[in-house]
């Protein structure tokens, strides 16, 4: 079993829909989990933090849910700018090592 | 913004070459990180270093990788006898704590010929 699995997509969504992410670790133990988006080409950007009591900020929200060990990345008003891969990450091992899935695909058309 | 940098941006060498990838962390930053990108996959985890020595590796990180913190700025690693699967983007990472997230540099593009 991969240690943090997301379906990688694509997601199609026209401009200004709610879409949802979402992601599986297998590790219990992972202490910390993240959201990063990936342009092509380009660098993993942070994007949030997850934590059980839940994450929003502006369009994004991001939740934790240990017992089933998942997490979820809401975006709503999706704006053509939010086109990139999602990256679910959780912080693993002794605690040092960042496990990235293999990432959502995200396309926002007109 | 403080940001992580890293260079060259593109390395071109030949099968057998040694290379060495630099990085400079964002300075208060106590965590430092490798990851490497093959075309098309996913982002992997190579090396954590922290209080100066490893703290994690994974099994990629064999004999042929090593890092060093040479001052107290630059982050490298070093890439020994380089073989054609070794063709990659990696990607230097620094966080402050464990719990904030990592930033990542823009990425060394490297192509072993």
């Amino acid at each position: 079993r991969k240690e943090v699995e997301q379906d990688p997509g694509p997601f199609n969504v026209p401009e200004g829909a709610t879409v949802a992410f979402n992601c599986t670790y297998s590790n219990s133990a992972s202490q910390s989990f993240f959201w990063y988006r990936q342009d092509c080409r380009k660098e993993p950007k942070l994007l949030m933090s997850v934590y059980s009591s839940g994450n929003e900020d502006g369009r994004f929200t991001a939740q934790l849910n240990r017992a089933s060990q998942y997490i979820s990345l809401l975006i709503r008003d999706s704006k053509l700018s939010d086109s990139a891969t999602y990256l679910c990450v959780a912080l693993t091992g002794t605690a040092s090592k960042l496990t990235f899935g293999t990432g959502t695909r995200l396309q926002v058309t007109l | 913004e403080p940001e992580v940098t890293q260079t060259p941006s593109h390395q071109v060498t030949q099968m057998g070459q040694e290379v060495i990838l630099r990085c400079v962390p964002i300075s208060n930053h106590l965590y430092f990180y490798w990851y490497r990108q093959i075309l098309g996959q996913k982002v992997e985890f190579l090396v954590s270093f922290y209080n100066n020595e490893i703290s994690e590796k994974s099994e990629i990180f064999d004999d042929q990788f090593s890092v060093e913190r040479p001052d107290g700025s630059n982050f490298t690693l070093k890439i020994r006898s380089t073989k054609l699967e070794d063709s990659a983007m990696y990607f230097c990472a620094s966080s402050r704590n464990l719990d904030s997230g990592a930033f990542f540099g823009q990425g060394t593009r490297l192509t072993v010929v």
